[in-house]
């Protein structure tokens, strides 16, 4: 079975630092992608970055990157230079296989608290 | 594009009515997907349609839910009748094929059952 961890319940992090939100992953199949969604308080869910079981790079998308370590089974999100807008709850999921599974199993998410 | 649309915002009903969500996904999606968030379990898929057929409804609670795509434009979830354990956000969302397949989401439908 596919299952997503986050550890982290909340966070509370300095404007301007770089903040890193955990989360591992369990699958036994070889073929799978990680998504990092951000839920503001307005409640919308807003995609952020992907990173697939074969990408050779770490995934970037402007102050967002994806620390994939495989072996370890981990897709930890990096903001860099944090923004009081970044405040909200962060949610990893994973999909597993493809041809036709587009299943997402979320975590449990972590909420960030950005202090001016 | 408009983004995934959702109505209603908020639903507030008494136990026993029947509630319908409505969704209209992106123009050219070919995949919807319904999602349950609560504080007890988080985020749920309930269900998710391709090219308007339903693929996996593993997650649908009980017979009381059920959801249909007529087209491609136009997703429903009925809940009938409803009791107050169904109180939670209920998102729609729709994808692509793409190589990430990422899923859009709506702004969600707010649902109280008193």
């Amino acid at each position: 079975a596919q299952k997503i961890t986050q550890t982290q319940p909340g966070m509370f992090v300095q404007e301007k630092e770089a903040v890193t939100l955990d989360c591992t992953y369990d699958t036994s199949d070889p073929s799978y992608g990680l998504f990092w969604y951000k839920q503001p308080s307005s409640g919308e869910m807003i995609f952020l970055i992907y990173q697939g079981s074969y990408d050779q790079q770490n995934a970037t998308e402007g102050r967002y990157s994806l620390n994939f370590q495989k072996a370890r089974k981990s897709a930890n999100l990096v903001i860099s230079a944090s923004q009081l807008g970044d405040s909200a709850m962060y949610f990893c999921a994973m999909r597993v296989g493809r041809d036709g599974n587009e299943k997402l199993t979320f975590g449990t998410g972590t909420r960030l608290t950005i202090i001016p | 594009d408009a983004g995934v649309i959702q109505s209603p915002r908020h639903e507030v009903t008494e136990m026993g009515q029947e509630v319908t969500l409505r969704c209209k996904p992106i123009s050219g999606h070919d995949y919807l997907f319904w999602y349950r968030q609560t504080m007890m379990r988080g985020l749920e898929l309930l269900i998710y349609f391709n090219n308007n057929v339903p693929i996996d409804d593993s997650g649908m609670p009980e017979d009381r839910f059920s959801a249909k795509m007529p087209n491609a434009s136009f997703s429903t979830l009925k809940i009938q009748p409803s009791e107050p354990r169904d109180s939670a956000v209920y998102f729609c969302a729709s994808s692509i094929w793409t190589s990430n397949n990422e899923q859009f989401f709506g702004p969600g439908t707010r649902l109280t059952v008193l």
